[in-house]
């Protein structure tokens, strides 16, 4: 497609509860990033995407959040027994190695 | 781990009035620097500033990075109502992940 796309844009889901959120990177983009982006708070990096390499898995805050990317397209974000502190907007890029991230508009993950 | 210091956190301006967002970086592996535009939830990209110094200028915005400050100012003129908007920094350490500040909450009066 013309540009990154996410969804759900909204997903409210019960405490303890397992959620999937999707991103489909812009076509032939060979990089792929998940931020969360907190109330009031600036983006904060979770995974990196790139290739055929193992992803860096280096900000994801807990073994709860996980993710993964098939066939080097469609990527999805897991988050297992979902708490509270988990709401925010995941927000998901790609880009060409090199080149300015695209962004998409985001899940706002609601946790009550 | 390297930091990105935005300020001010907030601005209220009247339309047509000029302003002037900042921000800070420290320096390890550092590559460029990015400016973004977030209105509701997609960041959108602004300007790329790498050491070179070279301005980076588009209509009324405008920015330039100072590699001895290791800082970057973001200019807007004559502003307008569509400029309110969290504008974010963020620094490039070459391994394509982006370190973003808080941003600065633009709000322009009509």
């Amino acid at each position: 497609g013309a540009g990154v796309s996410q969804s759900p844009s909204n997903k409210v889901t019960e405490k303890g509860k397992d959620v999937e959120l999707r991103c489909d990177p812009i076509s032939g983009h060979t990089a792929l990033y998940w931020y969360r982006q907190s109330l009031g708070q600036g983006l904060e990096f979770l995974i990196y995407f790139q290739g055929n390499s193992a992803p860096d898995k280096s900000g994801l805050p807990s073994d709860r959040f996980s993710a993964e990317r098939t066939g080097g397209s469609v990527s999805t974000l897991t988050i297992q027994r979902t708490q509270q502190e988990d709401s925010a907007v995941y927000l998901c890029a790609s880009s060409l190695e090199r080149h300015g991230y695209t962004f998409g508009s985001g899940t706002r993950l609601t946790v009550v | 781990e390297d930091k990105v210091v935005q300020s001010p956190l907030s601005l209220v301006v009247h339309e047509g009035d000029t302003v002037t967002l900042n921000c800070s970086y420290e320096v390890t592996n550092f590559r460029s620097l990015l400016w973004y535009k977030q209105e509701k939830k997609a960041p959108t990209f602004l300007f790329m500033l790498t050491s070179s110094g070279i301005e980076k200028k588009s209509g009324r915005l405008s920015s330039i990075l100072d590699k001895k400050e290791l800082s970057s100012i973001l200019n807007i003129t004559a502003t307008q109502t569509g400029d309110s908007a969290i504008y974010l920094c963020a620094e490039n350490l070459g391994n394509e992940k982006l370190t973003f500040g808080t941003g600065t909450r633009l709000t322009i009066i009509p």
